[in-house]
């Protein structure tokens, strides 16, 4: 069936380092895909959005970046500071007007000062 | 306080109860959705609304109930907890949907365990 999911469960970096999280989706037809951040205890915060017809989109120490032939996003984080340690997940949203996100499991990400 | 709530933060309960989890959201945002977040599972849609007194099913709305007579509020009612529903439960909101732009503002989320 269709799923979004994530490369690694956790990811660990020094303080300065830039962060890259992956996700792979199987749906071809979603509209466009969003990734969150989750801090511990708290509800997700959206972060940035990409629609399927962009490749690249910047954000605040953020970008992300799709690559439709392999069904593939990432978020890159630039010199990642210890308040980004958290648990990333990306969503998908179908085309057709349901506007039903599947999300994926999560990647944990830890900053190391 | 503006934003949106969720009441309570923390629910211990018995199989068989009844129990209703509250949210409230002072935007005067149309959409509003309820998901449940487990362990192995990314976050999945319980239930959502579009507008006062429109509501749809989710991916996983059985032994789930909601209403929404306000706008502000979207209660979402286990009429018998089971086991299976302990969980975390988040509320969200959005202007219009979850369209590119329209992101969706979560709550700080309910823990609820059944017994």
């Amino acid at each position: 069936g269709e799923s979004v999911g994530l490369h690694l469960p956790t990811l660990s970096v020094q303080e300065g380092d830039n962060s890259i999280i992956n996700c792979a989706y199987s749906n071809s037809a979603s509209d466009y895909f969003i990734w969150y951040k989750q801090e511990s205890g708290k509800g997700p915060q959206f972060i940035i959005d990409i629609r399927s017809n962009m490749d690249k989109r910047q954000g605040q120490r953020v970008t992300v970046l799709l690559n439709k032939t392999v069904k593939h996003l990432s978020l890159q984080i630039a010199a990642t500071q210890p308040g980004d340690s958290a648990v990333y997940f990306c969503a998908e949203i179908p085309s057709g007007g349901s506007y039903i996100p599947t999300f994926g499991r999560g990647t944990s990400l830890i900053v190391h000062p | 306080d503006a934003g949106i709530t969720q009441s309570p933060r923390y629910k211990i309960t018995e199989t068989g109860r009844q129990v209703t989890l509250m949210c409230h959201q002072t935007w005067s945002h149309s959409y509003m959705f309820w998901y449940r977040q487990d362990l192995g599972h990314g976050l999945r849609l319980i239930y959502y609304s579009a507008a006062a007194d429109i509501t749809d099913k989710g991916e996983v709305p059985d032994g789930y109930v909601v209403s929404r007579s306000k706008t502000e509020n979207f209660p979402l009612t286990l009429e018998s907890a089971t086991r299976s529903q302990t969980s975390v439960y988040f509320c969200a909101s959005s202007p219009t949907g979850t369209g590119m732009g329209n992101e969706q503002f979560f709550g700080p989320g309910t823990r609820l365990t059944v017994l």
